[in-house]
Order: C-alpha cells, then sequence, then structure tokens
C-alpha cells in the first residue's frame, strides 16, 4: 500500500531564515505530486504541482520554491521567510491516471 | 472562477442525531467531487469520490450524494468518534488535476 511521509512535523523559524520541507512517497512508481497551505479558515490553497522529476509548476506567486530531485520526493523551500509564510503545509500524492489526491500527515510552520 | 462553498460552518449533534453537511459548487465541467475527512493537526483523509450525478456512496455511517450543483455528506445516527472537519473538492474537466477546496465544516458530535 502508498505511504506519504512528511518532515518536520512542526517547525518554528525566525523570519528570515531559510526552508527546507521534506515530503516522500512509498509504494508506487512516478506519482503526480502537490503541496498545499491551509490557513486557519481557509480552504486548502494548491502551491505547486509536479508531473515527473525536475518538472514543477507554481499556483501562486511567492516566496516559495518546489523541487522534484528524485520520483517520490518533493521538497518545498524559501530563502527568507516571511510572516506570511506561517501555516499548516500539506503534501499529496495522486496515480497518473487517478484524480483523487492523497495527504500527508502535514507540517505546521510558524514564521516569528 | 470555479468555486466550493460548504454550509453549515460548524454544526453541533448529540450522539445518535442525523444530520447532512452541504456542499455546493460551480465548475466548468465537473471531472469528480471529493469527500475528506480532516481531524485537528492532521492531514485531510480521503473519503468518497462522486463522478456523476445521481451517484451515491457510503462508508459506514457517512453516505455521499451528488447532483449537478451540489453534494450532500448524510451522517446517520452519529458518533463522537465523528467529530472532525468535513471538507468537500472539486476537480474541474478543464487544466490540469487541480482540485478546488471549500473552507469545510466542522463537526462537533457529543455524547
Amino acid at each position: 500500500s502508498q505511504t506519504i511521509h512528511q518532515w518536520p512535523a512542526t517547525l518554528v523559524q525566525p523570519v528570515g531564515s531559510p526552508l527546507s520541507l521534506e515530503c516522500t512517497v512509498e509504494g508506487t512508481s512516478n506519482p503526480n505530486l502537490y503541496w498545499y497551505r491551509q490557513a486557519a479558515g481557509r480552504g486548502l490553497q494548491l502551491l505547486f504541482y509536479s508531473v515527473g522529476i525536475g518538472q514543477i509548476s507554481s499556483e501562486v506567486p511567492q516566496n516559495l520554491s518546489a523541487s522534484r530531485p528524485q520520483d517520490r520526493q518533493f521538497i518545498l523551500s524559501s530563502k527568507k521567510l516571511l510572516l506570511s509564510d506561517s501555516g499548516f503545509y500539506l503534501c499529496a500524492w495522486g496515480g497518473v491516471r487517478q484524480e483523487t489526491q492523497y495527504f500527508g500527515p502535514g507540517t505546521r510552520l510558524l514564521v516569528l | 472562477e470555479d468555486q466550493v462553498t460548504q454550509s453549515p460552518e460548524a454544526l453541533r449533534l448529540q450522539e445518535g442525531e442525523s444530520s447532512s453537511l452541504n456542499c455546493s459548487y460551480t465548475v466548468s465541467g465537473l471531472r469528480g467531487l471529493f469527500w475528506y475527512r480532516q481531524d485537528p493537526g492532521k492531514g485531510p483523509e480521503f473519503l468518497f469520490t462522486l463522478y456523476s450525478a445521481g451517484e451515491e456512496k457510503e462508508k459506514e455511517r457517512l453516505k455521499a450524494t451528488l447532483t449537478k450543483k451540489e453534494s450532500f455528506l448524510h451522517i446517520t445516527a452519529p458518533k463522537p468518534e465523528d467529530s472532525a472537519t468535513y471538507l468537500c473538492a472539486v476537480l474541474p474537466q478543464t487544466g490540469f488535476q487541480k482540485l478546488v477546496f471549500g473552507t469545510g465544516t466542522r463537526l462537533l458530535v457529543s455524547p
């Protein structure tokens, strides 16, 4: 069966510091991968998606970036965090011909 | 613009008191409608996918239905462990597999 992991689970970072969040998927090959952000009282916002290694599409202009160095690894990064980057970050995967997306446990990021 | 509206924002039920959650959507062609359950501090857990009007899916005390404009999540004889936020999302026909989410309904079931 498929499993999706995210780490760290919680992160507190100062404004202006760098960020790296990691997501890995097990039990499937060539998945579509997604990064979402969930803010309190708002729906999930799609940030990035990837259909393959090195292929990244950005949905929202911001100071975040994403990379996919391996088939089942997806990384969310920032060079300098802003207060507004605080939130709950979720990674998800989906099959190439499958519409359903499955979510990881999430990373709670607090920027102070 | 594709949009999903969920109501009510919050719902409080007594154990055993059945009710329904609503998900209204406007989308340029529907490829699928999805229901997820989310517990506090955790990622959404997939419940159902519905593809066409008239379709129904069931899982334990939950039943999801779909019309051309909305979906309902019916909860029959709920238990306290059903307390969670329920999220609805749609996948439009056009474009890549980009889900459009509602803001969810927070359900609290009291014993």
